[in-house]
Protein backbone atom coordinates (compact mmCIF):
# COMPACT_ATOMS: atom_id res chain seq x y z
CA UNK A 1 0.00 0.00 0.00
CA UNK A 2 0.90 3.38 -1.30
CA UNK A 3 2.15 5.76 1.83
CA UNK A 4 2.64 9.15 2.10
CA UNK A 5 3.25 10.95 5.37
CA UNK A 6 4.36 14.11 6.00
CA UNK A 7 5.78 16.29 8.82
CA UNK A 8 7.73 19.17 10.02
CA UNK A 9 4.89 21.79 9.54
CA UNK A 10 3.96 24.16 12.25
CA UNK A 11 3.91 27.65 13.82
CA UNK A 12 6.32 29.93 12.41
CA UNK A 13 7.32 33.78 11.68
CA UNK A 14 7.04 35.54 8.63
CA UNK A 15 10.37 36.08 7.06
CA UNK A 16 11.44 32.27 8.46
CA UNK A 17 12.48 29.08 7.30
CA UNK A 18 11.19 25.68 7.36
CA UNK A 19 11.48 22.45 5.41
CA UNK A 20 8.48 20.06 5.21
CA UNK A 21 9.40 16.38 4.61
CA UNK A 22 7.55 13.63 3.24
CA UNK A 23 8.40 9.53 3.75
CA UNK A 24 7.48 7.28 1.16
CA UNK A 25 6.48 3.50 1.43
CA UNK A 26 4.47 1.13 -0.09
CA UNK A 27 6.61 1.63 -3.76
CA UNK A 28 10.17 2.21 -5.42
CA UNK A 29 10.38 5.81 -4.56
CA UNK A 30 13.10 6.25 -6.73
CA UNK A 31 11.10 4.80 -10.01
CA UNK A 32 8.58 8.00 -9.29
CA UNK A 33 8.28 12.07 -10.13
CA UNK A 34 6.79 13.48 -6.72
CA UNK A 35 4.96 16.54 -5.96
CA UNK A 36 3.88 19.04 -3.34
CA UNK A 37 0.42 21.30 -3.63
CA UNK A 38 -1.16 23.09 -1.02
CA UNK A 39 -4.77 23.87 -0.03
CA UNK A 40 -5.32 27.07 1.59
CA UNK A 41 -8.29 27.78 4.60
CA UNK A 42 -10.66 28.91 1.86
CA UNK A 43 -9.99 25.57 0.21
CA UNK A 44 -7.69 27.02 -2.60
CA UNK A 45 -5.86 24.26 -4.00
CA UNK A 46 -2.45 24.90 -5.56
CA UNK A 47 0.52 22.97 -7.27
CA UNK A 48 3.56 24.31 -6.03
CA UNK A 49 6.08 22.16 -7.87
CA UNK A 50 7.43 18.33 -8.44
CA UNK A 51 10.59 16.61 -8.99
CA UNK A 52 12.11 14.06 -11.21
CA UNK A 53 12.45 10.37 -9.58
CA UNK A 54 16.49 11.16 -9.43
CA UNK A 55 16.44 14.19 -8.41
CA UNK A 56 17.68 15.92 -11.92
CA UNK A 57 15.05 18.24 -12.75
CA UNK A 58 12.27 20.19 -10.59
CA UNK A 59 9.40 22.32 -11.94
CA UNK A 60 8.03 24.96 -9.89
CA UNK A 61 5.03 27.50 -9.80
CA UNK A 62 6.43 30.99 -10.76
CA UNK A 63 4.71 32.72 -7.96
CA UNK A 64 7.02 30.06 -5.51
CA UNK A 65 10.03 29.20 -7.25
CA UNK A 66 12.46 32.13 -5.67
CA UNK A 67 11.30 30.70 -2.56
CA UNK A 68 10.59 27.22 -2.23
CA UNK A 69 13.01 24.65 -3.24
CA UNK A 70 12.03 20.72 -3.99
CA UNK A 71 14.33 17.71 -3.14
CA UNK A 72 14.98 14.21 -2.20
CA UNK A 73 17.02 11.96 -1.08
CA UNK A 74 16.18 8.15 -2.74
CA UNK A 75 18.26 5.96 -0.38
CA UNK A 76 15.72 7.82 2.65
CA UNK A 77 12.51 7.73 0.00
CA UNK A 78 11.83 11.13 1.58
CA UNK A 79 10.63 14.45 -0.36
CA UNK A 80 11.55 17.77 0.86
CA UNK A 81 10.10 20.89 0.69
CA UNK A 82 12.28 23.82 1.64
CA UNK A 83 10.26 27.13 2.22
CA UNK A 84 12.24 30.29 2.80
CA UNK A 85 10.72 33.95 3.37
CA UNK A 86 7.62 32.66 4.25
CA UNK A 87 4.57 35.16 4.16
CA UNK A 88 1.14 34.74 5.89
CA UNK A 89 -0.21 33.35 2.58
CA UNK A 90 1.61 30.61 2.66
CA UNK A 91 -0.28 29.35 5.41
CA UNK A 92 -1.87 26.30 4.59
CA UNK A 93 -2.33 22.76 4.27
CA UNK A 94 0.93 20.93 2.60
CA UNK A 95 0.63 17.26 0.64
CA UNK A 96 2.95 15.37 -1.14
CA UNK A 97 1.99 13.47 -3.95
CA UNK A 98 2.80 10.84 -5.85
CA UNK A 99 0.84 11.33 -9.50
CA UNK A 100 -2.64 11.29 -8.01
CA UNK A 101 -2.04 9.49 -4.65
CA UNK A 102 -2.05 11.79 -1.81
CA UNK A 103 -0.59 11.94 1.86
CA UNK A 104 -2.59 13.35 4.61
CA UNK A 105 -1.24 16.81 4.99
CA UNK A 106 0.66 18.48 7.03
CA UNK A 107 -0.50 22.16 8.55
CA UNK A 108 2.06 25.60 8.07
CA UNK A 109 0.54 28.66 10.16
CA UNK A 110 2.54 31.73 8.81
CA UNK A 111 1.97 34.74 12.15
CA UNK A 112 4.05 36.21 14.17
CA UNK B 1 -1.29 29.22 -16.88
CA UNK B 2 -4.57 27.57 -17.56
CA UNK B 3 -7.15 28.83 -15.23
CA UNK B 4 -10.06 25.94 -14.74
CA UNK B 5 -12.91 27.34 -13.92
CA UNK B 6 -15.95 25.51 -11.53
CA UNK B 7 -19.36 26.06 -11.56
CA UNK B 8 -22.03 26.03 -9.48
CA UNK B 9 -19.34 26.71 -6.44
CA UNK B 10 -21.76 24.67 -4.37
CA UNK B 11 -25.09 22.35 -4.94
CA UNK B 12 -26.90 20.90 -2.45
CA UNK B 13 -28.83 17.43 -4.00
CA UNK B 14 -31.36 14.75 -2.19
CA UNK B 15 -29.90 11.53 -1.94
CA UNK B 16 -30.93 9.54 -4.63
CA UNK B 17 -31.21 12.03 -7.02
CA UNK B 18 -28.35 13.19 -9.63
CA UNK B 19 -25.78 16.47 -9.46
CA UNK B 20 -23.62 17.41 -12.25
CA UNK B 21 -20.58 19.55 -12.32
CA UNK B 22 -18.62 22.44 -14.44
CA UNK B 23 -15.30 22.54 -15.61
CA UNK B 24 -14.07 25.25 -18.01
CA UNK B 25 -10.45 25.52 -19.24
CA UNK B 26 -9.16 28.07 -20.63
CA UNK B 27 -7.40 26.23 -23.11
CA UNK B 28 -7.88 23.10 -24.77
CA UNK B 29 -6.61 20.11 -22.59
CA UNK B 30 -6.66 18.20 -25.56
CA UNK B 31 -2.37 16.60 -25.77
CA UNK B 32 -0.67 16.12 -29.17
CA UNK B 33 -0.80 12.75 -27.89
CA UNK B 34 -4.83 12.45 -28.52
CA UNK B 35 -5.12 12.17 -24.79
CA UNK B 36 -7.17 14.87 -22.58
CA UNK B 37 -5.57 15.87 -19.57
CA UNK B 38 -8.67 16.49 -17.23
CA UNK B 39 -9.20 14.84 -13.92
CA UNK B 40 -11.47 15.08 -11.02
CA UNK B 41 -10.93 14.53 -7.56
CA UNK B 42 -13.30 14.67 -4.46
CA UNK B 43 -12.01 15.66 -0.61
CA UNK B 44 -14.11 14.64 1.64
CA UNK B 45 -14.19 16.52 4.79
CA UNK B 46 -11.03 16.06 6.97
CA UNK B 47 -9.86 13.84 4.34
CA UNK B 48 -7.07 14.42 1.55
CA UNK B 49 -8.15 14.61 -2.15
CA UNK B 50 -8.27 11.33 -3.80
CA UNK B 51 -8.67 10.87 -7.77
CA UNK B 52 -12.53 9.87 -9.06
CA UNK B 53 -11.16 10.27 -13.19
CA UNK B 54 -8.74 10.40 -15.34
CA UNK B 55 -8.42 11.29 -18.72
CA UNK B 56 -11.25 13.35 -18.87
CA UNK B 57 -13.75 10.06 -18.60
CA UNK B 58 -11.54 7.23 -17.38
CA UNK B 59 -13.37 5.76 -13.84
CA UNK B 60 -9.87 5.53 -10.55
CA UNK B 61 -9.89 2.33 -8.98
CA UNK B 62 -12.13 1.85 -6.65
CA UNK B 63 -14.60 4.65 -8.23
CA UNK B 64 -18.27 3.60 -7.84
CA UNK B 65 -20.03 3.52 -11.52
CA UNK B 66 -22.49 6.33 -9.78
CA UNK B 67 -19.61 9.09 -11.25
CA UNK B 68 -18.80 9.70 -14.67
CA UNK B 69 -17.30 12.54 -16.70
CA UNK B 70 -17.65 13.57 -20.22
CA UNK B 71 -16.46 16.76 -22.25
CA UNK B 72 -15.07 18.24 -25.24
CA UNK B 73 -11.44 19.89 -25.09
CA UNK B 74 -12.72 22.63 -23.06
CA UNK B 75 -16.01 22.14 -20.75
CA UNK B 76 -16.21 19.18 -18.73
CA UNK B 77 -18.87 17.49 -16.58
CA UNK B 78 -18.61 15.43 -13.98
CA UNK B 79 -22.34 13.87 -13.01
CA UNK B 80 -22.85 11.93 -9.59
CA UNK B 81 -25.90 9.20 -10.31
CA UNK B 82 -27.87 8.11 -7.44
CA UNK B 83 -26.23 10.55 -4.67
CA UNK B 84 -25.39 8.83 -1.42
CA UNK B 85 -24.16 10.54 1.55
CA UNK B 86 -20.46 9.38 1.12
CA UNK B 87 -20.85 11.69 -2.20
CA UNK B 88 -20.21 14.80 0.38
CA UNK B 89 -17.19 17.03 -0.11
CA UNK B 90 -15.52 19.13 -2.79
CA UNK B 91 -15.02 18.07 -5.98
CA UNK B 92 -11.90 19.56 -7.93
CA UNK B 93 -11.01 19.50 -11.57
CA UNK B 94 -7.24 19.77 -12.70
CA UNK B 95 -5.08 19.44 -15.39
CA UNK B 96 -1.70 17.99 -16.25
CA UNK B 97 -1.44 19.05 -19.87
CA UNK B 98 1.95 21.46 -19.51
CA UNK B 99 3.16 23.27 -16.48
CA UNK B 100 2.00 24.93 -13.95
CA UNK B 101 -0.42 22.60 -12.80
CA UNK B 102 -4.23 24.09 -12.06
CA UNK B 103 -6.91 23.13 -10.18
CA UNK B 104 -10.33 24.78 -10.08
CA UNK B 105 -11.80 26.19 -7.25
CA UNK B 106 -13.84 23.56 -6.27
CA UNK B 107 -17.18 22.83 -5.63
CA UNK B 108 -18.86 21.89 -2.57
CA UNK B 109 -21.70 18.85 -2.24
CA UNK B 110 -24.05 18.60 0.03
CA UNK B 111 -27.14 16.49 0.62
CA UNK B 112 -30.44 18.14 1.35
Amino acid sequence: EVQLVESGGGLVQPGASLKLSCVASGFTFSDYWMSWVRQTPGKTMEWIGDIKYDGSYTNYAPSLKNRFTISRDNAKSTLYLQMSNVRSEDTATYYCTRGHQWGQGVMVTVSS
Amino acid sequence: DIVLTQAPLSVSVTPGESASISCRSSKSLLSSKGITSLYWYLQRPGKSPQLLIYQMSNLASGVPDRFSSSGSETDFTLKISKVETEDVGVYYCGHRLEYPRTFGGGTKLELK
